[in-house]
């Protein structure tokens, strides 16, 4: 089946620092990207949508100048934490959606630590 | 507003025995109802799906019943193997849109 990748598989940085997640999908070409988090014990929850050239679009409580979110490409949305802090760690899943089929295909997801 | 709840895990099992993971939903409309398993190190994937009441999905000897009734779209399974083991997510999604709503994952254990 189709794969989308996500990298880092998982990354540890210093609070205030900024990071940046890919989101690939590697043999298909992806219109809509969306972006997911989860906290321990939670719900997977979106936090946005891209589509590939146009700004994303932002579920409510999401701050989007927090989380920036790029879809430069019909293969690569990237999400930047900025300015990241302890609250904000957490794992990060990526889906993407295929031109003309419909299904989702989910990346393996990306786990964040803010120290 | 809508959401699931699933069963708190982990499930721990022998191989060979029967498998059922509980989701029920809240719902204002008529959602389709899916099941996502993900493997380690992989994404999730979708595991069946059942679009409208008294549906059954069924994949790879698992199967879920949307059951309007009682809000529910158990997981079941009549004899887990190890290869099973994963993490089980139930989801919601109303047709014409993107948003899947999903539970908090429950994680299968199984034991040779």
């Amino acid at each position: 089946g189709a794969v989308v990748s996500q990298h880092p598989s998982w990354v540890i940085c210093k609070s205030g620092t900024s990071v940046k997640i890919e989101c690939r999908s590697l043999d298909f070409q992806a219109t809509t990207m969306f972006w997911y988090r989860q906290f321990p014990k939670q719900s997977l929850m979106l936090m946005a949508t891209s589509n590939e050239g146009s700004k994303a679009t932002y579920e409510q409580g999401v701050e989007k100048d927090k989380f920036l979110i790029n879809h430069a490409s019909l293969t690569l949305s990237t999400l930047t934490v900025t300015s990241a802090h302890p609250e904000d760690s957490s794992f990060y899943i990526c889906s993407a959606r295929s031109r003309g089929i419909g299904e989702l295909f989910f990346g393996e997801g990306s786990r964040l630590t803010v120290l | 507003g809508d959401s699931v709840t699933q069963m708190e895990g982990p499930v721990t099992l022998s191989e060979e025995a029967f498998l059922t993971i509980n989701c029920t939903y809240t719902a204002t409309g008529y959602p389709s109802l899916f099941w996502y398993v993900q493997y380690p190190g992989e994404g999730l994937q979708l595991l069946l799906k059942a679009t409208k009441a008294d549906d059954k999905g069924s994949n790879k000897g698992f199967e879920a019943t949307y059951r309007k009734e009682t809000t529910s779209f158990h997981l079941e399974k009549g004899s887990v193997q190890v290869s099973d083991s994963a993490v089980y997510f139930c989801a919601l999604k109303y047709k014409n849109t993107d948003k899947l709503i999903f539970g908090t994952g429950t994680r299968l254990q199984v034991f040779p």
